[in-house]
């Protein structure tokens, strides 16, 4: 049973307009949420977080909202860049850490130039 | 500074065999991680260590599933025997503490015949 679902496996777009990467999660108990940017041939890297005290963080040109009542977040990048082309994998966590994550499956970005 | 190294990169073996991968965590992290990532059920927790000590291996599918961290540089995750269903990318990750930020390793791909 998934968790954490990432409803979209692809998501293409054109470069300087904004990706919306969505991720869904089932457990009530999850308060800490991150989003992994993985290129391939290589490891997952951390990429941004919130917690479920907040409902938006913003890091350049990524922000990332929270929706609890929806067990909804989603990533946002503005503007795409063709260097953003990678597998976006969203995680959930109970008691606000990094501690146990909880993946879910991924969603291939494509940004065309 | 050099990331986590996981090795073997690449592994493919019999079934039955047994399999070891390695992995070596940044340097001063105090946390790892062993995770595996399949098309069926994406990334998941498998087992951590805290002080070379493993704290959690609810992840781990079964007996044939080991793990070790004889001391703060170097971690084992053994199969055996191995079997096809074991195919699967492997990844390794390391933090400061169980609560921060996890760094993951390339990763090693086995596939089992």
């Amino acid at each position: 049973d998934q968790q954490v679902k990432q409803n979209s496996p692809s998501l293409s777009v054109q470069e300087g307009r904004i990706s919306i990467l969505n991720c869904d999660y089932t457990n009530s108990m999850f308060d800490y949420f991150l989003w992994y940017k993985k290129y391939p041939a290589e490891g997952p890297t951390f990429l941004i977080s919130i917690s479920s005290i907040k409902d938006k963080n913003e890091d350049g040109r990524f922000t990332v909202f929270l929706n609890k009542s929806a067990k909804h977040l989603s990533l946002h990048i503005v503007p795409s860049q063709p260097g953003d082309s990678a597998v976006y994998f969203c995680a959930a966590s109970v008691g606000g850490s990094n501690y146990k994550l909880t993946f879910g499956k991924g969603t291939l970005l494509t940004v065309n130039p | 500074d050099a990331g986590v190294i996981q090795s073997p990169r690449h592994e493919v073996t019999e079934m039955g065999q047994e399999v070891t991968l390695r992995c070596k965590p940044i340097s001063g992290h105090n946390s790892l991680f062993w995770y595996r990532q399949t098309m069926m059920r994406g990334l998941e927790l498998l087992i951590y260590f805290n002080n070379n000590v493993p704290i959690d291996d609810s992840g781990m599918p079964e007996d044939r599933f080991s793990a070790k961290m004889p001391n703060a540089s170097f971690s084992t995750l053994k199969i055996q025997p191995s079997e096809p269903r074991d195919s699967a990318v492997y990844f390794c990750a390391s933090s400061w503490g169980i609560q921060e930020t996890q760094y993951f390793g390339p990763g090693t791909r086995l596939l089992v015949l």
